[in-house]
């Protein structure tokens, strides 16, 4: 079956970094994407990797490992608006999106 | 930027009635559209894909003659939750896959709470 993984919830300071793994088995790849949710919002898109290798994009970077099935979120310099959930979400080959279940961050002063 | 908007944003209405949900792309046109679903503290879950002038395709265990959805146009695809019991209760989010641009791309819209009492 097609799964994905990431942990249910990670604490942080403000000002510090902070790094969500994301593991994934799903039938085919169409590429990885990392999208913010706060409390009550609908997502909004952060990140897409479809190769190997970094993405910069800001205080967020995300990494992907195909070979590994496995991709990161790091969000660096935390700021409070960060508090949130983090969805990873793989486009499998019918170019739907399989969504994990979300990694709450919470930030603390 | 790629603009979906849905309507209601949220709604409360009696068990046994039915609610129609709309979901529109504002300054594109969309082939394909989803429906999504989410409870509270869980992922979203993808509940049909629409496609423009046909009938829409539904994920397993998702009713389709409870969920009746219609896609008459490019920027606009509605969902109908008839008969709608408490169980239904959710946050329901669409999302818009342009005509033009990659299939991976996907523009969400804001999403619709209904509550049913």
């Amino acid at each position: 079956g097609q799964n994905i993984d990431q942990p249910t919830e990670m604490t942080a300071t403000e000002g510090a970094i902070v790094q969500i793994n994301c593991t994934y088995q799903t039938s085919g790849f169409n590429g990885l994407f990392w999208y913010q949710q706060h409390a009550g919002e609908a997502p909004t898109f952060l990140s897409y990797n479809v190769l190997d290798g970094l993405e910069e994009k800001g205080r967020f970077s995300s990494f992907l490992s195909r070979s590994k099935g496995y991709s990161y979120l790091l969000l660096k310099e935390l700021q409070m608006k960060d508090s949130a959930s983090y969805l990873c979400a793989v486009m499998d080959s019918n170019y739907q999106l399989i969504w994990g279940a979300g990694t709450k961050l919470i930030i603390k002063p | 930027g790629a603009v979906v908007s849905q309507h209601p944003s949220w709604v409360i209405c009696k068990s046994g009635t039915s609610v129609k949900i709309e979901c529109r792309s504002l300054d594109f046109q969309a082939t394909t559209m989803f429906w999504y679903r989410q409870f509270p503290k869980q992922s979203l879950m993808l509940m049909a894909t629409s496609n423009e002038g046909s009938k829409a395709t539904y994920e397993q265990g998702v009713e389709k003659d409870k969920f009746l959805i219609n896609h008459a146009s490019l920027t606009l695809s509605t969902l109908t939750v008839t008969s709608a019991h408490p169980e239904d209760s959710s946050f329901y989010i669409c999302s818009a896959r342009p005509v033009s641009g990659d299939r991976e791309t996907q523009y969400f819209g804001p999403g619709t709470r209904l509550l049913v009492l």
